[in-house]
């Protein structure tokens, strides 16, 4: 397995646009996480999945935000009508959930957003 | 909610220097504590953790060891490298949902 895959890399967009990222887990896990990075800080925590589910939403989660994890595998996080503050690290990571507790959560490489 | 302080950066270090970076966190409950690192060009990758109070965590030279009575996980490595260079974050975790909340991170520099 390759890790957490996350695309694209980089996208650059004007103020307005609406932009779609995709994160790709780790194929057996079942908890997928979006965290978001602005610069010179540490990430923070947007949503989270367990499975299909999405069990929890940041308050940092607008209405313009939605993500899905349509069929308990890949995630999409869609950002409507950018504005300039979107600018950030999107961060994905994936563990796995078992009877016995969380295995440690793996981060993909993210997705920088610039709004310009 | 939780919260994570952690020491602010930037550090620089000769090479084989000693190293603390310090956290301490304020959460309900007993968090799980970690310690991220983010190399040059890289994603975020676990280093150490401690699930419960006077745990010890320890990977590559580093260590950290969960003190309940003062809230706190410092990291600590006795003899830094230059490949030791990076990002590093603490953060914390409650059992459950096990989102992450980060510190504000520390850049680690280490010159020959």
């Amino acid at each position: 397995d390759t890790g957490v895959s996350q695309d694209p890399r980089h996208k650059i967009t004007k103020r307005g646009q609406n932009v779609t990222f995709r994160c790709d887990p780790i194929s057996e896990h079942n908890r997928l996480y979006w965290y978001r990075q602005t610069l010179g800080q540490g990430p923070e925590f947007l949503t989270y999945f367990q499975n299909e589910a999405q069990l929890e939403k940041s308050r940092l989660l607008s209405d313009r935000f939605s993500a899905e994890r349509p069929k308990g595998s890949f995630s999409t996080l869609e950002i409507q009508r950018t504005e300039q503050g979107d600018s950030a690290m999107y961060l994905c990571a994936s563990s796995l959930m078992l009877g016995t507790g969380v295995t440690e959560a793996f981060f993909g490489q993210g997705t920088r957003l610039t709004v310009v | 909610g939780n919260s994570v302080t952690q020491m602010e950066g930037p550090v620089t270090l000769s090479e084989e220097a000693f190293l603390t970076i310090n956290c301490t966190y304020t959460a309900t409950g007993y968090p799980s504590l970690f310690w991220y690192v983010q190399y040059p060009g890289e994603g975020l990758q676990l280093l150490l953790k401690a699930t419960k109070a006077d745990d010890k965590g320890s990977n590559k030279g580093f260590e950290a060891t969960y003190r309940k009575e003062t809230t706190s996980f410092h990291l600590e490595k006795g003899s830094v490298q230059v490949s030791d260079s990076a990002v590093y974050f603490c953060a914390g975790s409650n059992f459950g949902n096990e989102k992450l909340t980060f510190g504000t991170g520390t850049r680690l520099t280490i010159i020959p």
